[in-house]
Formats: structure tokens, C-alpha cells, sequence
């Protein structure tokens, strides 16, 4: 198994630019997870899928960034117009159960630089 | 509010000694704990998962304990390697086990000399 697969693995864009990172979970999971992580806070929860249906996406900061499963193999986090505090390594996970406390599978992550 | 504190911060210890990570929590009412280990670059690794009836369980060189009546856990690193130079995460899960119930520590940063 491949593990979950994120691209890019990394990305330097422009302050304003629009940035979409894409994630593909592994085969079978039910769930899916998106993660910001930085230095000052750490991994933060952005948002969380389940059978393709956002459950919870109380962490996301703010209606610049979108997130979308169009289906079970394919999720991508949006962020338009991009700003330099959005910089950070973005992960996706994935569960098989449907579960957030079930164990997560996290990709290697896409690291983001907005200047 | 639901909280994870980590300690300490970072650690560096020598190649072949043994260490023990902090995690406390406020997290209630609680339903798992975890340590993942992230290693430079890469993305974080499940190490242990703990309920409220486990106190003790092993993967290999780790050991994670859990006292659920005083909201603490450790992971104790046995004969530490220059592999085992990460960061080490704490995770606890709350309520129902939804998203809302997972809260996260910042991390102990370990560095392994040789």
C-alpha cells in the first residue's frame, strides 16, 4: 500500500495567489482528516470527512480556505488569496473506521510558503 | 477547555540512555490517548494507543503508561537510538470520539547524540 499521497510536496506562492493542495487517502478508509501544523501551534484540526460528507470543520480559520471530497480517493484544501500566516506543513490522515479517534494514517505532508 | 501540555519541550540526551516524555491532560470525559512519533519532514507515526482500563503497554523500545485518575501519561524510551531522534506527540481523545474530542500536545523534541 502506497500510504496516503499528498502533492505538492512542497509550495512557494505569491501573497494573494490561490494555493489547492490535494490529498489521496488510503484505499478503503472511511475517513479523512486535514491538519495544519507550525512551530508556535502545532498540528491544528482543520476539517474532517467522513464517507466524503464534512463532519466538522470548526477548525478551519477562516472562509478563505475551503475544503472539498468530490469522492472516497480524492480531497483537496483550498486557500484563496493565500496570505504569508497561511504558511505552514499541511497534512492529510486518514482512518479506516469512521471514527476520529481511530488510529490515522498521515501522509508526508505539503509545505507551504506564502511570501 | 480541553488541554494536552508536553513536557519537556526538547530533550537531547546521549545514544544508549533512557528517557521518559511527559503528557498531562484536561481532556474529559476522556476515551483514548496515543503518542506519535514524527520524525523530521515526515509525517506522524502512531507509537502506542491507550483506553481508560490500560496502564502500561509496549512497542518494543517504548513504553507508554497512562493514569487516567491523574490525567497523566509518559513514554519512556529504553536504549535510546539515533533513529529515535523526533518529535514525540501526545493525542487524547474525548467524548464520543468525534473530531470535536481530539486535542493535541505541541510535542517533545528529542535529540539523540551519539
Amino acid at each position: 500500500d502506497a500510504g496516503v499521497i499528498q502533492s505538492p510536496r512542497h509550495e512557494v506562492t505569491e501573497m494573494g495567489q490561490e494555493v489547492t493542495l490535494r490529498c489521496k487517502p488510503i484505499s478503503g478508509h472511511n475517513s479523512l482528516f486535514w491538519y495544519r501544523q507550525t512551530m508556535m501551534r502545532g498540528l491544528e484540526l482543520l476539517i474532517y470527512f467522513n464517507n466524503n460528507v464534512p463532519i466538522d470543520d470548526s477548525g478551519m480559520p477562516e472562509d478563505r480556505f475551503s475544503a472539498k471530497m468530490p469522492n472516497a480517493s480524492f480531497s483537496t484544501l483550498k486557500i484563496q488569496p493565500s496570505e504569508p500566516r497561511d504558511s505552514a506543513v499541511y497534512f492529510c490522515a486518514s482512518t479506516p473506521s469512521g471514527l476520529a479517534a481511530g488510529t490515522q494514517y498521515f501522509g508526508p505532508g505539503t509545505r507551504l510558503l506564502v511570501l | 477547555k480541553n488541554q494536552v501540555e508536553q513536557s519537556p519541550q526538547s530533550l537531547i540526551i546521549l545514544e544508549g540512555k533512557n528517557c521518559t516524555l511527559q503528557c498531562n491532560y484536561t481532556v474529559s470525559p476522556f476515551s483514548n490517548l496515543r503518542w506519535y512519533k514524527q520524525d523530521t519532514g515526515r509525517g506522524p507515526v502512531s507509537l502506542t494507543i491507550m483506553t481508560f482500563s490500560e496502564n502500561t503497554k509496549s512497542n518494543g523500545r517504548y513504553t507508554a503508561t497512562l493514569d487516567a485518575d491523574t490525567k497523566q501519561s509518559s513514554l519512556h524510551i529504553t536504549a535510546s537510538q539515533l533513529s529515535d531522534s523526533a518529535s514525540y506527540i501526545c493525542v487524547v481523545s474525548g467524548s464520543g470520539g468525534g473530531a470535536d474530542g481530539l486535542t493535541f500536545g505541541k510535542g517533545t523534541h528529542l535529540i539523540i547524540q551519539p
